[in-house]
């Protein structure tokens, strides 16, 4: 069984552009939350995705958007990046919506 | 608002001696808890997770935690560390509205020879 998996690892961006982070869910898994973890901090929850509709978002600019696929697999869009932005992006899926989550290995994102 | 704070940023034990980590909750509702583990440039490992069944929880690695309801409290131990659990571990709490989970700031494990 292949567990959740995120592209790419690593990544570097300048302020103002674009960027665009995947996951790939556990198999059998219809439910995909996406956390920011800055440095030292614990995760920050961005939002929730429930068979392909958004289903819940934490405190986050609306320049952070994300879609769910049919296969359940999931996209993380951050516009006009900011320096603030540089973290580690996690994405976890899970079996259902409240379920538990399992984590991916994340996307260390850095913004000159 | 439900929430955890973790007593401790940093916790250094002996090889062999016991890991205490602990762990408060605020919640209004009966919680679901959770500890996570995160090793250096990874992503967040499931240690175990409390779910309203047994208050003595056991998980991986040989890790346990206890849920007292009395203190609020959900600390994780383990009777004898060893090196290999140096690594950073999180408390958090599931929100069952929007079911995202609230995370601790972490506590740092360093395991000394």
């Amino acid at each position: 069984e292949t567990g959740v998996t995120q592209s790419p690892t690593h990544l570097i961006k300048t302020r103002g552009q674009q960027v665009t982070l995947r996951c790939s869910s556990q198999s059998g898994h219809n439910t995909v939350s996406w956390y920011q973890q800055a440095l030292g901090q614990g995760p920050q929850f961005i939002f929730q995705y429930y068979r392909e509709e958004e289903n819940g978002r934490g405190n986050f600019p609306p320049r952070f958007s994300g879609l769910q696929f049919p296969n359940y697999s999931s996209e993380l869009n951050v516009n006009a990046l900011e320096l603030d932005d540089s973290a580690l992006y996690l994405c976890a899926s899970s079996l259902d919506a409240g379920d538990t989550q399992y984590f991916g290995p994340g996307t260390r994102l850095t913004v000159l | 608002a439900q929430s955890v704070t973790q007593l401790g940023s940093h916790v250094s034990v002996s090889e062999g001696a016991l890991v205490l980590l602990r762990c408060n909750y605020s919640s209004s509702v009966p919680p679901y808890l959770f500890w996570y583990v995160q090793y250096p440039n990874q992503g967040l490992q499931l240690l175990l997770k409390y779910t309203s069944a047994a208050t003595l929880v056991k998980g991986i690695n040989g890790f346990e935690a206890e849920f007292k309801k009395s203190e609020t409290s959900f600390h994780l131990t383990k009777p004898s560390a060893h090196m290999s659990d140096a690594a950073e571990y999180f408390c958090a709490v599931i929100h069952c509205s929007n079911y995202k989970l609230t995370f601790g700031k972490g506590t740092l494990l360093t395991v000394n020879p």
